[in-house]
């Protein structure tokens, strides 16, 4: 059973243009958010987290929002950059636990 | 700081050997995650070790296995490695656990079987 989902495994968007991903869940005792970046071999390099006392977060080009009703998760990127392509992933993790637990990756193509 | 290091980069075996990965966390941290990534699959949670001890684990067979030193490095060792193995092996190390805490993973080791 998938707890975290991404159900797009792709997106295109233009250079400039506003990126969303989107990240479902299930677990409600999840309590902490991470997105993570991750070019072609290399590890996934964390970009922002969210806490579930918080509804949105953000950080320069990168805004993290957390509907808990919905358990849905998105990032966006604004304004988006070539450089920013490359396979998203979320992961969650319930309060006291030790797992996280990853979604299957969007990969995002900005295009020039 | 430097970050997270795996060692090596990159294997080839082949099937019924075994394999052991090594990984150095950033300094100061004490938690180590190991992680599998194969395509489409994301990345599956194997174990973390915090303090030498292993504090939860993943649905991987018993073939898969770990330890921490206490340094804080851990290796991760397959043994009787099969095809469907070969993988992205991903550490990751966080300063504490169970917490909100977040995870800095290294550039992983990928290791083929044939």
């Amino acid at each position: 059973d998938q707890q975290v989902k991404q159900n797009s495994p792709s997106l295109s968007v233009q250079e400039g243009r506003i990126s969303i991903l989107n990240c479902d869940y299930t677990n409600s005792m999840f309590d902490y958010f991470l997105w993570y970046k991750k070019y072609p071999a290399e590890g996934p390099t964390f970009l922002i987290s969210i806490s579930s006392i918080k509804d949105k977060n953000e950080d320069g080009r990168f805004t993290v929002f957390l509907n808990k009703s919905a358990k849905h998760l998105s990032l966006h990127i604004v304004p988006s950059q070539p450089g920013d392509s490359a396979v998203y992933f979320c992961a969650a993790k319930g309060q006291g636990t030790y797992k996280y637990i990853f979604g299957t990756g969007t990969r995002l193509k900005v295009l020039a | 700081k430097a970050g997270v290091t795996q060692t090596p980069r990159y294997l080839i075996k082949t099937r019924g050997q075994q394999v052991t990965l090594s990984c150095s966390p950033i300094s100061g941290h004490r938690s180590v995650s190991w992680y599998q990534q194969t395509p489409g699959q994301g990345l599956q949670f194997l174990f973390e070790y915090f303090s030498e001890t292993q504090r939860n684990k993943g649905n991987f067979p018993g073939r898969f296995s770990g330890r921490q030193f206490s340094n804080s490095r851990s290796e991760m060792n397959v043994s009787t490695l099969e095809l469907g193995d070969s993988a992205l092996y991903l550490c990751a190390s966080s300063l504490l656990s169970g917490g909100a805490e977040t995870q800095y993973f290294g550039p992983g080791t990928r290791l083929l079987v044939l």
